[in-house]
């Protein structure tokens, strides 16, 4: 099925731990994001990739890392989990950045302990 | 740091009823999409409207856009229970790397 997913759905992991959240894109979407949703901030953005080896910081990048070797996967690992991390994580891909629209995962709902 | 701001943070009314959300943004944009999420859910996109534009519709749904007040509204007519729902907006600046940043949203309650 064409779509945006991301993997796992839930993740409780420990502080300290290497995490990572899976996201695949089956439209070949040459860009896509990772935001992170937290009450009383709204989506802020993580990391973008505007193509195939190409990513970018965005607002919130520390303890963050990306990758992008295909562009249907975009990948972020958290190097060493801290309870500030605990989040919703949402993927996105687009055609043209903000000049169309995202589609949405339905995101990681990733706890720390 | 957010670029566009919804308000109300919260909206609640009766089904039948229409509801208003805003938008204000601080600089120059492209373009400003709206988008819902569902409790539980991924945002999905509603409309997008284009700095050179003044209002779009989409069924129930009528945007509007003020560039010289740097501001948009969301209305939804005729609300339906399903559209309890968040309701956010988004703008990609001009002259920036074409990325979309989110509000805060406006959390809507349409009771039956």
């Amino acid at each position: 099925d064409a779509g945006i997913t991301q993997s796992p759905r839930y993740k409780i992991t420990e502080t300290g731990r290497q995490v990572t959240l899976m996201c695949h894109q089956t439209w070949s979407h040459s860009y896509m994001f990772w935001y992170r949703q937290d009450l009383g901030h709204g989506l802020r953005l993580i990391y973008y990739s505007a193509a195939a080896d190409i990513t970018d910081k965005g607002e919130v990048p520390d303890g963050y890392v990306v990758s992008r070797s295909k562009t249907e996967n975009f990948p972020l690992t958290l190097e060493s989990a801290t309870r500030s991390q605990t989040s919703v994580y949402f993927c996105a891909s687009s055609e043209r950045g903000g000049y169309s629209p995202l589609h949405f995962g339905n995101g990681t709902r990733l706890t720390v302990t | 740091s957010q670029q566009g701001e919804e308000d109300p943070q919260a909206l609640s009314i009766q089904e039948g009823e229409n509801a208003t959300m805003n938008c204000s943004y601080k600089t120059s944009i492209n373009n400003l999409q709206w988008y819902r999420q569902n409790s539980g859910r991924g945002l999905v996109h509603l409309i997008l409207i284009r700095s050179n534009e003044r209002e779009k519709h989409s069924g129930r749904l009528r945007v509007t856009l003020d560039t010289s007040k740097k501001s948009s509204s969301l209305l939804i007519t005729a609300s339906r229970a399903a559209d309890t729902a968040s309701y956010f907006c988004a703008t990609d600046l001009t002259g920036g790397s074409y990325i979309p940043t989110f509000g805060r949203g406006t959390s809507l309650i349409v009771h039956p």
